[in-house]
């Protein structure tokens, strides 16, 4: 089974422009979350998404949003960048809602406001 | 609010010696709490978790709820146990919002 994959790896940015991040779950994996990590702050959670629907958000401002197929793929997007929006974002799936399901993560998106 | 510590940044041991790395969290009802370990290079895996209470790769945790701890222990260190670790509780009811410490680099000197 292949992994969790993330496009792009790499990009750099314009503060003040927008970015989206794509993540594709494992086959057969319905639920995508994802999470920021900078050297400050560590690994933060964003957001769940469950069947298109989001489960739950993290504590990050409205720039940031998220979406959910039909097909479980899952995009973020930050708007209006700003240079502390550099990090690297990490998708990671698991196959359902119970507690028991193990979540696999992605080698995440890096990206740099400038 | 849930709170996950890892109060050692970087920890450095001899290969043969015991390893343990400290994990305390806060959190009002019952955690879920897990270990995750990223080697160079790779991705962010799970180690364990409190609930199989299983032994990977030779570590074990336990979680001790009268100190709030999930101390991560491994009794003879391996140079290819040298990673990245982060401690990690799950409150969300139904969801899976991991909270994570600041994560323990585990240096084991040959």
């Amino acid at each position: 089974k292949a992994g969790v994959t993330q496009t792009p790896r790499y990009l750099i940015k314009t503060r003040g422009q927008q970015v989206t991040l794509s993540c594709s779950p494992i086959s057969g994996h319905r639920s995508v979350s994802w999470y920021q990590q900078t050297p400050g702050q560590g690994l933060q959670f964003l957001f769940e998404y469950f069947s298109e629907t989001q489960r739950n958000k993290g504590n990050f401002p409205g720039r940031f949003s998220g979406r959910q197929f039909s097909n479980s793929r899952s995009e973020m997007n930050v708007s209006t960048l700003e240079l502390g929006d550099s990090a690297l974002y990490l998708c990671a799936s698991r196959p359902g809602q119970s507690s028991g399901n193990t979540i696999y993560f992605g080698e995440g998106s890096w990206l740099t406001v400038v | 609010a849930q709170r996950v510590t890892q109060p050692e940044k970087l920890l450095s041991v001899f290969k043969g010696a015991p390893v343990e790395l400290k994990c305390n969290y806060s959190y009002s009802g019952s955690p879920e709490l897990f270990w995750y370990v990223q080697y160079s290079r790779q991705r962010l895996q799970l180690l364990l978790r409190h609930i199989s209470r299983e032994s990977i790769k030779g570590f074990t945790a336990d979680l001790n709820k009268g100190e709030t701890s999930f101390h991560l222990k491994k009794p003879f260190a391996q140079e290819e146990d040298s990673a990245m670790y982060y401690c990690a509780l799950n409150g969300g009811a139904g969801s899976y919002q991991l909270t994570f410490g600041k994560g323990t680099k585990l240096s084991v000197i040959p």
